[in-house]
């Protein structure tokens, strides 16, 4: 099983470019999880999905979108990069409730010039 | 909202040194987890602790969850240079939705051979 992947590793984008980061997980996972990580702020919820079909926001939505057509991907999209938004993204899921486990794709090196 | 609090922010011991780290919660918790996140990795779950009271041992590792379930701590023993990383305790956000995280914002570790 490959876990959670993410592509891209990395992307550089200029200023109100859009693009979309894709997370992919193979343990029939019902929950899955958008984080953004920036020096000194731990690790911050975008969005978050618990099942096929549904989206919801986190503590730092905006400028983001997310999409989760099938169980197994969760996308998210940038429609206007800003230089805010350079950061480090990881997806992660998690087979139910908030006591099971999170695991965590590699991560998204996303710099927005 | 609810937060989670962890002292110190940066600790650099040398090697063979104990280590501790602590995660404070502004509300009681049903579980708390930590997660271990490697230079330039993504973040790994260690543990989770759900009774009051609770103590873990991991190796060299000993994970406590307090009385009152409002405070963790993570003590290392002996670190070694394979320790450096970012620790992280995450608990469960209250208020309904129990499947989010609310994560700290770590302490790194740094380990001098």
């Amino acid at each position: 099983n490959a876990g959670v992947t993410q592509t891209p590793k990395f992307r550089v984008l200029k200023t109100g470019q859009s693009m979309t980061l894709l997370c992919a997980q193979d343990m029939n996972h019902e929950y899955m999880y958008w984080y953004r990580q920036d020096p000194g702020m731990g690790l911050r919820l975008i969005h978050y999905s618990v099942g096929e079909g549904t989206t919801a926001k986190g503590e730092v939505p905006d400028g983001y979108n997310v999409s989760r057509l099938k169980k197994q991907n969760f996308l998210l999209g940038l429609e206007s990069a800003a230089p805010s938004q350079t950061s480090v993204y990881f997806c992660a899921s998690s087979f139910g409730l908030a006591a099971d486990t999170q695991y965590f794709g590699p991560g998204t090196r996303l710099t927005v010039l | 909202g609810q937060q989670v609090m962890q002292i110190p922010q940066y600790q650099h011991v040398q090697e063979g040194e104990d280590f501790t780290t602590y995660c404070n919660s502004s509300t009681t918790l049903s579980n708390i987890q930590w997660y271990k996140q490697r230079p330039g990795g993504h973040p790994v779950f260690l543990i989770q602790l759900v009774k009051s009271g609770e103590v873990k041992k991991q190796k060299r590792l000993t994970f406590q969850f307090g009385e009152a379930k409002k405070n963790s701590s993570l003590h290392i023993t002996a670190t070694q240079t394979t320790d450096v990383g970012t620790y992280f305790c995450a608990g469960p956000r209250s208020g309904g939705s129990n499947y989010k995280l609310t994560f700290g914002k770590g302490t790194l570790l740094t380990v001098n051979p």
